[in-house]
């Protein structure tokens, strides 16, 4: 069974910097790209970031370019959002998500639960 | 960055009842629209991908269409655990972008 399970959300101050990560199991997850998605409260979804298999190629929303970075380990099973320069309009639920694999069109099969990222002094 | 607009933002519905949803691309998109239903608390989950594939494990009652910049969600016959929100999402071209989403309520 294929899971996504996130970690690493709190309260943090304005200013301040916050690593989540998701640990992925039940499937070969260096095979995959990987993909981060928010959403803020009573809000809708919107897309963070993206990485491809080995990491070496990554994607941003302009709201958080240069201030987010998105990496992974695969040895680790595991994908990480380094969090920076964090805003109060950061606050929001934080997905990790599964972009399926083969071919186009794509689209997101396997979600975590969420962590809570509160931004706030 | 592709805009997509749902329609209406939130309805009102009864069980039984059909239900359409609209979701409008800013630019031509084929079929690359996936659909996906999410409950309060709860994560996202996939029911239609590539416009009218629908996902493994979901109910016939559930159905998309369209091509091009306009789709529409439907559900032939609402059950009680069809009460969600329900978003549309390209995957054309980075970056994926989402609808407003439209609340299916009581």
């Amino acid at each position: 069974e294929v899971q996504l399970v996130e970690s690493g959300g709190g309260l943090v101050q304005p200013g301040g910097s916050l690593r989540l990560s998701c640990a992925a199991s039940g499937f070969t997850f260096s095979s995959y790209w990987m993909h981060w998605v928010r959403q803020a409260p009573g809000k809708g979804l919107v897309w963070v970031s993206r990485i491809n298999t080995d990491g070496s190629t990554t994607s941003y929303a302009d709201s958080v370019k240069g201030r987010f970075t998105i990496s992974r380990d695969n040895a680790k099973n595991t994908l990480y959002l380094q969090m920076n320069s964090l805003r109060a309009e950061d606050t929001a639920v934080y997905y990790c998500s599964r972009k399926t694999a083969g071919t186009s069109p794509y689209y997101f099969d396997s979600w975590g639960q969420g962590t809570l990222v509160t931004v706030s002094s | 960055d592709i805009q997509m607009t749902q329609s209406p933002s939130s309805l009102s519905a009864s069980v039984g009842d059909r239900v359409t949803i609209t979701c409008r691309a800013s630019q031509t998109i084929s079929n690359y629209l996936n659909w996906y239903q999410q409950k309060p608390g709860k994560a996202p989950n996939l029911l239609i991908y590539a416009a009218s594939s629908l996902q493994s494990g979901v109910p016939s009652r559930f159905s998309g269409s369209g091509s091009g910049t306009d789709f529409t969600l439907t559900v032939s016959s609402l059950q009680p655990e069809d009460f969600a929100t329900y978003y549309c999402q390209q995957s054309y071209t980075t970056p994926w972008t989402f609808g407003q989403g439209t609340a299916v309520e009581f």
